[in-house]
């Protein structure tokens, strides 16, 4: 299957730092990316639709200054949690769908663990 | 309202034993799609099984498949023959709305069921 990658796999920051994830598809273009945040023992939620050349979609409530996505190709999308304070410590995972249409399959990356201290 | 509701937090089954989680969604688009997905504990998102909303016939992979009801607005996962690999979180989602090329709509999660099997 289609393979997605992660970048860091954990990161620990001071808080007022800025964090930069990054999402790779590794053998396949990807126009749009899904950036989700998990909090311990909970679901996914969608954050934002990432859509290569072309600004991000945040989803009700996700403070677009403070999570900045930027999908610099078609294979890579970054997401930078900018001036991270603690509640900003969450399990943060992208994925993507294989390019072309017809497909209903969205590959996830393996996800990225922020601590803030 | 929950789009996707799994009202199971946590299944016990015994090994080798075949396991259903449930899942009913709430939409009134007529096409959308139907996912499930394995996070285990590494925290990695796998994918199980696809089911359209057109499509007649239940989606089987492998092991898995989609007991797809549609006026009943659920499509649980059945696990046939579980391994003790099989222990990890599953996630029920969906995809409201038609698919189309060059672009792809969001999808929502369940809640999930965390799934453990005993030896």
């Amino acid at each position: 299957g289609a393979v997605v990658s992660q970048h860091p796999s954990w990161v620990i920051c001071k808080s007022g730092t800025s964090v930069k994830i990054e999402c790779r598809s590794l053998d396949f273009q990807a126009t749009t990316m899904f950036w989700y945040r998990q909090f311990p023992k909970q679901s996914l939620m969608l954050m934002a639709t990432s859509n290569e050349g072309s600004k991000a979609t945040y989803e009700q409530g996700v403070e677009k200054d403070k999570f900045l996505i930027n999908h610099a190709s078609l294979t890579l999308s970054t997401l930078t949690v900018t001036s991270a304070h603690p509640e900003d410590s969450s399990f943060y995972i992208c994925s993507a769908p294989p390019g072309g249409g017809g497909t209903d399959t969205q590959y996830f990356g393996p996800g990225t663990r922020l601590t803030v201290l | 309202a929950q789009k996707i509701t799994q009202t199971q937090p946590g299944m016990f089954v015994q090994e080798k034993e075949a396991v259903t989680l449930d899942c009913t969604y709430d939409t009134s688009d007529q096409s959308y799609g139907l996912f499930w997905y394995k996070q285990p504990s590494s925290g990695e998102m796998i994918f199980l099984i696809y089911q359209g909303s057109y499509d007649e016939q239940n989606a089987t992979e492998g092991r898995y498949s989609l007991n797809f009801q549609k006026a009943r607005k659920s499509a649980n996962l059945v696990i046939s023959a579980s391994q003790l690999g099989d222990s990890a979180m599953y996630f029920c989602a969906m995809r409201e709305g038609r698919q189309y090329s060059g672009g792809y709509q969001k999808v929502t999660f369940g809640t999930g069921t965390k799934l453990q099997v005993i030896p």
